[in-house]
C-alpha cells in the first residue's frame, strides 16, 4: 500500500537553529498537511498544501508541496524550546479524509 | 469550545475484557474517525465515520468495533482486549480535509 517516509527521524538542535525536514512518497498526492504533535497530546494541524510547487508560511513555518506531487518540506527558522514534538506529514490522494497517508514523524528535541 | 474530547485517558486492560472509548465533538463535523498511534508508525486509521449512523473499516480495523449513533459521539469498542491492542488511541473528526484530533487514550493490556 501506499506510505510516506520522513527524514530524519529524529533531530537534536541547538536553540535559534534553523530546522528542515521532508516527507517522500513512491505515490502522487493532492493534498499534504504538516502536523505538529506535543508529548501527551493530539496532533495539530500546521500547514496545510493544495497545489504543486505552492509555498505556505505560518509564523516561523514554512512548508512546500514538491513539484513532482510526491514530496514535502517543512522548515522552521530560528527554533525556540516550544519547538520540542514529533512533527507528521500526511498526504491524501482524494478530498476525502478517509484516504490520509500518516507518515512516521520526525521527532525534535530543542537544546536551550 | 471544547473541540474533540475523548474519555478515558488512561485504562489498563487484563487480556480478554472489554471496553469502549468515547469520543465526543462539539464542531458539527460530519466525519469521524478513530486512529491507534505506535511507536515508529505514525497514525494508521481503525474505522471512520461520515455521518451519523454510518461506519466504515479503515486500515486496522480487526478486534475492534464502532458505532455512530449520535453526529457528535463516536464510540471504539474492543470486545475482547489483547496485548496487540496496547496502544495510544486517537479520535479526530474534519471538515473536508481539515482534521482535529483529541488528546489521546492510553491503552495498555497487560
Amino acid at each position: 500500500g501506499q506510505q510516506l517516509n520522513q527524514s530524519p527521524q529524529s533531530m537534536f538542535i541547538q536553540e535559534g537553529e534553523d530546522v528542515s525536514m521532508n516527507c517522500t512518497s513512491s505515490s502522487i498526492f493532492n493534498t499534504w498537511l504538516w502536523y505538529k504533535q506535543d508529548p501527551g497530546e493530539g496532533p495539530v494541524l500546521l500547514i496545510a498544501l493544495y497545489k504543486a510547487g505552492e509555498l505556505t508560511s505560518n509564523g516561523r513555518l514554512t512548508a512546500q508541496f514538491g513539484i513532482t506531487r510526491k514530496d514535502s518540506f517543512l522548515n522552521i527558522s530560528a527554533s525556540i524550546p516550544s519547538d520540542v514534538g514529533i512533527y507528521f506529514c500526511a498526504g491524501l490522494g482524494s478530498a476525502s479524509y478517509d484516504k490520509v497517508i500518516f507518515g512516521p514523524g520526525t521527532s525534535l528535541s530543542v537544546i536551550p | 469550545n471544547a473541540g474533540v474530547t475523548q474519555t478515558p485517558k488512561f485504562r489498563v486492560l487484563k487480556t480478554g475484557q472489554s471496553m469502549t472509548l468515547l469520543c465526543a465533538q462539539d464542531m458539527n463535523h460530519e466525519y469521524m474517525y478513530w486512529y491507534r498511534q505506535d511507536p515508529g508508525m505514525g497514525l494508521r486509521l481503525i474505522h471512520y465515520s461520515v455521518g451519523e449512523g454510518t461506519t466504515a473499516k479503515g486500515e486496522v480495523p480487526d478486534g475492534y468495533n464502532v458505532s455512530r449513533l449520535k453526529k457528535q459521539n463516536f464510540l471504539l469498542g474492543l470486545e475482547s482486549a489483547a496485548p496487540s491492542q496496547t496502544s495510544v488511541y486517537f479520535c479526530a473528526s474534519s471538515r473536508l480535509t481539515e482534521a482535529f484530533f483529541g488528546q489521546g487514550t492510553r491503552l495498555t493490556v497487560v
